[in-house]
């Protein structure tokens, strides 16, 4: 079966970094992305990952290996806006999006 | 970037109506788009897949004949919710896949269904 593991709930310190892991079992892989949900509201695009390695993106960085079936989401300098679930989804081989259940991360002052 | 609006944000309505929700791609063709119920403090759940001009690819557990799905064009695909009842009070959100880079989905706001 195709499985993507996030944690739950994470708890970080603003101004601090946190970075949120996702490891996938796929069939076939397609590219893997990480979208931000705060409650009650729809996902909003954070990064796309399809080449192993890091990408940058202001205060957020997306790390993909593929050959370990691993990614993680780095938030640097976290503010309080950050607090919301972040989910890891994968595109598999036949092109359907896998979610993962998506992490909860509570920022304290 | 790419925007996709979905009317309403927020429906209440009695038990056995029907509730439409429109989902619009703004600024790009949407060849096609994904209409997915999130439970409280649930990951998205996919209920259809819909291409333009083709007839919907339902998800096992849902319900065609309670869910419908239109896409006509290539920037609007519609969801009704038919005899609505308590149980379908959920929050439902489309994305659109086009020709945007990467083939990234975007999500529309969502649509909070509350029966009563």
């Amino acid at each position: 079966g195709q499985n993507i593991d996030q944690p739950t709930e994470m708890t970080a310190t603003e101004g601090a970094i946190v970075q949120i892991n996702c490891t996938y079992q796929t069939s076939g892989f397609n590219g893997l992305f990480w979208y931000q949900q705060h409650a009650g509201e729809a996902p909003t695009f954070l990064s796309y990952n399809v080449l192993d390695g890091l990408e940058e993106k202001g205060r957020f960085s997306s790390f993909l290996s593929r050959s370990k079936g691993y990614s993680y989401l780095l938030l640097k300098e976290l503010q309080m806006k950050d607090s919301a679930s972040y989910l890891c989804a994968v595109i598999d081989s036949n092109y359907q999006l896998i979610w993962g259940a998506g992490t909860k991360l509570i920022i304290k002052p | 970037g790419a925007v996709v609006s979905q009317h309403p944000s927020r429906v209440i309505c009695k038990s056995g109506t029907s509730v439409k929700i429109e989902c619009r791609s703004l600024d790009f063709q949407a060849t096609t788009m994904f209409w997915y119920r999130q439970f409280p403090k649930q990951s998205l759940m996919l209920m259809a897949t819909s291409n333009e001009g083709s007839k919907a690819t339902y998800e096992q557990g849902v319900e065609k004949d309670k869910f419908l799905i239109n896409h006509a064009s290539l920037t609007l695909s519609t969801l009704t919710v038919t005899s609505a009842h308590p149980e379908d009070s959920s929050f439902y959100i489309c994305s659109a896949l086009g020709r945007t880079p990467r083939d990234i989905q975007y999500f529309g706001a969502g649509t909070r269904l509350s029966v009563l």
